[in-house]
């Protein structure tokens, strides 16, 4: 079946460290997105890709990288930089075109303490 | 910054009865709308998408969209308690991000 794994799905760190979440699709989809959910909020913009070897800045994306070297894999660098780095991660994907709609990973729920 | 508004409620409306979730949006050249449920603990799952002024109809779901008023809307019929869930609106801006309203909260009482 088609679809987007992200993993771990629980991670723990402790402040200080830099940590990779993995996100990776097999739709064959050439866009990507990576968005952060804190309680009670809307979904966050951190970083866009729409193809390979190239991406773009959300509107949070200080404290945060990314990389997009294969077309199927976008994952994100959680830095020390980010000062509250507590939070749901949500990967997703879509066809090229502004009519795409996002297909969604089912998470990564990180805890820094 | 572009941006999405919605109602963060909660919305509370009996069962059987109909829910009306609404959002405005502030770029005027978004030509892509999309209405996600999303359950407490997990990942949006897309209900709707509209692209042209009007009506849509799938099912139990209509959405409605006016891109003079910058609004846009999801009627859920016969509301059922596994609707409950918090409904987020996301718009395709020009430069080619999809960003998201904050979601309404929306509980079907029994």
């Amino acid at each position: 079946d088609g679809g987007i794994t992200q993993s771990p799905k629980y991670l723990f760190r402790k402040e200080g460290q830099n940590v990779t979440l993995s996100c990776e699709q097999n739709l064959n989809h050439d866009a990507m997105y990576w968005y952060r959910q804190d309680p009670g909020q809307g979904l966050r913009l951190i970083y866009y890709s729409q193809i390979v070897n190239d991406f773009q800045k959300g509107d949070i994306a200080e404290g945060y990288s990314v990389s997009r070297e294969k077309k199927e894999s976008f994952p994100l660098t959680v830095t020390s930089a980010q000062k509250n780095p507590t939070a749901f991660y949500l990967c997703a994907s879509s066809s090229s075109g502004m009519d795409s709609p996002l297909h969604f990973g089912n998470g990564t729920r990180l805890t820094v303490t | 910054q572009k941006e999405v508004e919605q109602n963060s409620g909660p919305l509370s409306v009996p069962e059987g009865a109909i829910a009306s979730l609404n959002c405005t949006y502030s770029d005027r050249g978004s030509q892509s709308f999309f209405w996600y449920r999303q359950y407490s603990g997990k990942s949006p799952e897309l209900i709707m998408s509209i692209y042209s002024n009007g009506d849509k109809e799938d099912g139990r779901f209509t959405a409605q969209l006016n891109k003079a008023s910058q609004y846009v809307s999801l009627l859920i019929r016969d509301s059922q308690p596994s609707d409950s869930a918090t409904y987020l609106c996301a718009v395709n801006t020009r430069d080619d991000k999809i960003i998201f309203g904050k979601g309404t909260r929306l509980h079907i009482l029994p």
